[in-house]
C-alpha cells in the first residue's frame, strides 16, 4: 500500500460547481495533515492543516478520519483560480522528519 | 513574510559533473528538508536535517548526495557525480517542528 494514496484526477469542473479530493494514508501513528495546492512548475504552497474536528477556511473545508485513516478536501463554488494540483501530505509526527507527498489530485475549473 | 530562497534558479551540468544547490531557510526554523520532483512525477522526500545532522533520508539519497549546512544560514545539496535520471526539479523546505513546510521557489536541474 501507498504511504499516501490520492485519486489522481484530473476533475474537470465547471466554475461554480462543489469538487471533492480524497486521500488515504497508510501509517496509523501519522500525527499531523495538509493539504497543499501546487500549479504548474511551482513550488507547493500550504493550503491549510487538517485538525481532527475538521476545520474550514472560505471555501476549503478539510476533514481527518483516523479511524480510516482518511482526509478529505471540500471545495465550494469552484473558481477559474482553482485550478491546480492538489497534493495531500502526510506527517509521521513523533519525531519523524519524513513528510510524505501524495502524488496529487489535479484539477481543471472551466468558465 | 519570510520565506525559503534557492539559488539557482535553473542550473545545467553534464553528466558526471558535482553540482550544489543552495537554499537559505526561514531564519527561526529548526528543521530543513530536500525534496526533488521529476517532470509530471510526486514530490519524492530526499532528506531531512535537523541540529546539524541528517535525521531521516530516503533511498534516493544515496552516497552521491550529500548536504551539509556550512554557516548556520545556508542549507546545501551537493551531488557528486550527476546522471541523466537526476534531472529534476529540486525543493528546499524548512519548518519550526512539526508545523507544515514552507517551500523554496526550487532549482531546476539539468543533466546533460
Amino acid at each position: 500500500r501507498k504511504e499516501v494514496e490520492q485519486d489522481p484526477g484530473p476533475f474537470n469542473v465547471p466554475e461554480g460547481a462543489t469538487v471533492a479530493f480524497n486521500c488515504t494514508y497508510s501509517n496509523s501513528a501519522s500525527q499531523s495533515f495538509f493539504w497543499y495546492r501546487q500549479d504548474c512548475r511551482k513550488e507547493p504552497k500550504l493550503l491549510m492543516s487538517v485538525y481532527s474536528s475538521g476545520n474550514e477556511d472560505g471555501r476549503f473545508t478539510a476533514q481527518l478520519n483516523r479511524a480510516s485513516q482518511y482526509i478529505s478536501l471540500l471545495i465550494r463554488d469552484s473558481k477559474l483560480s482553482d485550478s491546480a494540483t492538489y497534493l495531500c501530505v502526510v506527517n509521521p509526527g513523533e519525531g519523524g522528519f519524513k513528510t510524505i507527498f501524495g502524488a496529487g489530485t489535479r484539477l481543471f475549473v472551466k468558465a | 513574510e519570510p520565506e525559503v530562497t534557492q539559488t539557482p534558479s535553473h542550473q545545467v551540468t553534464q553528466m558526471g559533473q558535482e553540482v550544489i544547490l543552495r537554499c537559505v531557510p526561514i531564519s527561526n526554523h529548526l528543521y530543513f528538508y530536500w525534496y526533488r520532483q521529476i517532470l509530471g512525477q510526486k514530490v519524492e522526500f530526499l532528506v531531512s536535517f535537523y541540529n546539524n545532522e541528517i535525521s531521516e533520508k530516503s533511498e534516493i539519497f544515496d552516497d552521491q548526495f550529500s548536504v551539509e549546512r556550512p554557516d548556520g544560514s545556508n542549507f546545501t545539496l551537493k551531488i557528486r557525480s550527476t546522471k541523466l535520471e537526476d534531472s529534476a526539479m529540486y525543493f528546499c523546505a524548512s519548518s519550526q517542528d512539526n508545523s507544515p513546510l514552507h517551500f523554496g521557489n526550487g532549482t531546476r536541474l539539468t543533466v546533460t
